[in-house]
């Protein structure tokens, strides 16, 4: 999977859009994009995943330009239960082998 | 969606011990699964991969004698953490992947967190 890079962490407020940017130059053209959510002390969950454009569905955004190489989760008002890591994941998840999980971005959402 | 199954989801042992953690996709067959150690405030760490009716393959670092991984069926995989130390204490986590997932969406179990004595 091509290598990911995302901010460490984020800070929000209830009611906020959050967008988290994930950067993945070497990406491939058969590579997918693929967040997941992990709350603490639960396996991750599946978010969005998208190609190129934009994705939506009722839980996030997914905005990828052009080059595909970034990529923009967008969390419309988030509430305080979206805090939570959250990790993009770039690759061919049908073909891979090799599932590797990048640092994550810790956000947090206060009250 | 399709669900996984991890079982228990918390285990405490002494240190020597066996503990063998069960991975199960309940309502699809899972050609591959992927195992996971989670150390407190870190990113998932990919042990190993495993192929239904294969050895699995274990990443650089991780001790294949140490961490056995069976992958009988389509649908159960286990991890055995074998003479346990306190160090192995990790949340253990396990992904799998369909017959025929179209999205390549991976489905994760709930995690099993290992307590060592």
């Amino acid at each position: 999977l091509a290598k990911t890079t995302q901010p460490i962490s984020m800070d929000s407020y209830e009611g906020q859009e959050v967008n988290i940017t994930c950067s993945h130059n070497n990406i491939a053209t058969n590579d997918y994009i693929t967040w997941y959510q992990q709350f603490p002390s639960q396996g991750p969950r599946f978010i969005i995943q998208g190609y190129k454009t934009k994705v939506t569905n009722e839980v996030a955004s997914l905005f990828i330009p052009a080059d595909r190489k970034s990529s923009t989760l967008s969390l419309p008002r988030v509430s305080l239960s979206d805090t939570a890591v959250y990790y993009c994941l770039v690759g061919d998840i049908r073909e891979t082998d090799k599932l590797i999980f990048g640092t994550g971005t810790r956000l947090q959402v206060f009250p | 969606g399709a669900v996984v199954s991890q079982h228990p989801s918390w285990v405490i042992c002494k240190s020597g011990t066996s503990v063998k953690i069960e991975c199960r996709s309940l309502d699809f067959q899972a050609t591959t699964m992927f195992w996971y150690r989670q150390f407190p405030k870190q990113s998932l760490m990919l042990m190993a991969t495993s192929n239904e009716g294969s050895k699995a393959t274990y990443e650089q670092g991780v001790e294949k004698d140490k961490f056995l991984i069976n992958h009988a069926s389509l649908t159960l995989s286990t991890l055995t953490v074998t003479s346990a130390h306190p160090e192995d204490s990790s949340f253990y986590i396990c992904s799998a992947r369909g017959l025929a997932s179209v999205t390549g969406e991976l489905f994760f179990g709930e995690g099993s967190r290992l307590t060592v004595l």
